[in-house]
C-alpha cells in the first residue's frame, strides 16, 4: 500500500452521537493534514501533525473536534455530539522532508452524514 | 473575498479541445502552487506542482504562474472524456503547511 489510507469510507450517524475516523500516511511521512470539504466547496484546512506534535489547528476545529496522532503514525480525528452542519467529507493528507512538505498527498476521505 | 479565488464553471468542452482553468489570489506570500484533480466521491489527486513563477509541462498538462499578476494556469490538451472531473487549485507560503484550495472548477469533455 503506497497512498493515504482512511478509514470507514462512508459513516452515517444521528446528532449528537461521537464519531472517530482513522488516517494511515504514506509510510514515510512525518507531515500529516486534516481537511474537510463540503459540497461545491474546495477542502478547508483543520489541523496538521508534525511526526507527533499537533503544530496548528484551524478556528474550524471547535471544541467538539480533536485530534490526535500518538506515536507519530496513524492518525485520529474524532467529532463528539455530532450536528448536521458537522456533514461533509473529512479528507487526511501526508506530506514529506521540509524540502516537499508543501505536496500533499490525499486519502480518499471519509463523508460523514448526520442525520 | 476569498483568499483563492476559482470560478466553479461547468466548463464543457469537446473531445480534443484544449482547456484552460485559472485561478487568482489575492496573498502575494504564496510560493507554492498545486493543481489538483478531484472524480466524484473520491480525494484530490495531485496532478501538477510549482514554486515560484513559471511554467512546467507534463505530457498533456502546462502549470503557469505568474506572480505579478497573482493569476495561475492550468492547461490541458488534446482533452479525453477521462478528464472529466473537478480541478482544484491549491497554494501555501513558505512559513506555513497548510493549503488554500480554490473552490474548484467542474470539467466534463464530451465525445
Amino acid at each position: 500500500d503506497t497512498g493515504v489510507s482512511q478509514d470507514p469510507r462512508h459513516k452515517i450517524t444521528k446528532r449528537g452521537q461521537n464519531v472517530t475516523f482513522r488516517c494511515d500516511p504514506i509510510s514515510e511521512h512525518n507531515r500529516l493534514y486534516w481537511y474537510r470539504q463540503t459540497l461545491g466547496q474546495g477542502p478547508e484546512f483543520l489541523t496538521y501533525f508534525q511526526n507527533e506534535a499537533q503544530l496548528e489547528k484551524s478556528r474550524l476545529l471547535s471544541d467538539r473536534f480533536s485530534a490526535e496522532r500518538p506515536k507519530g503514525s496513524f492518525s485520529t480525528l474524532e467529532i463528539q455530539r455530532t450536528e448536521q452542519g458537522d456533514s461533509a467529507m473529512y479528507l487526511c493528507a501526508s506530506s514529506g522532508s521540509a524540502g516537499a512538505k508543501n505536496i500533499q498527498y490525499f486519502g480518499a476521505g471519509t463523508r460523514l452524514s448526520v442525520l | 473575498q476569498k483568499e483563492v479565488e476559482q470560478d466553479p464553471g461547468p466548463l464543457s468542452v469537446p473531445e480534443g479541445a484544449i482547456v484552460s482553468l485559472n485561478c487568482t489570489y489575492s496573498n502575494s506570500a504564496f510560493q507554492y502552487f498545486m493543481w489538483y484533480r478531484q472524480y466524484s466521491r473520491k480525494g484530490p489527486e495531485l496532478l501538477m506542482y510549482t514554486y515560484s513563477s513559471g511554467n512546467k509541462e507534463d505530457g498533456r498538462f502546462t502549470a503557469q504562474v505568474d506572480k505579478s499578476s497573482k493569476y495561475i494556469s492550468l492547461f490541458i490538451r488534446d482533452s479525453q472524456p477521462s478528464d472529466s472531473a473537478t480541478y482544484l487549485c491549491a497554494m501555501s507560503h513558505f512559513d506555513t503547511d497548510k493549503l488554500i484550495f480554490g473552490t474548484g472548477t467542474r470539467l466534463q469533455v464530451f465525445p
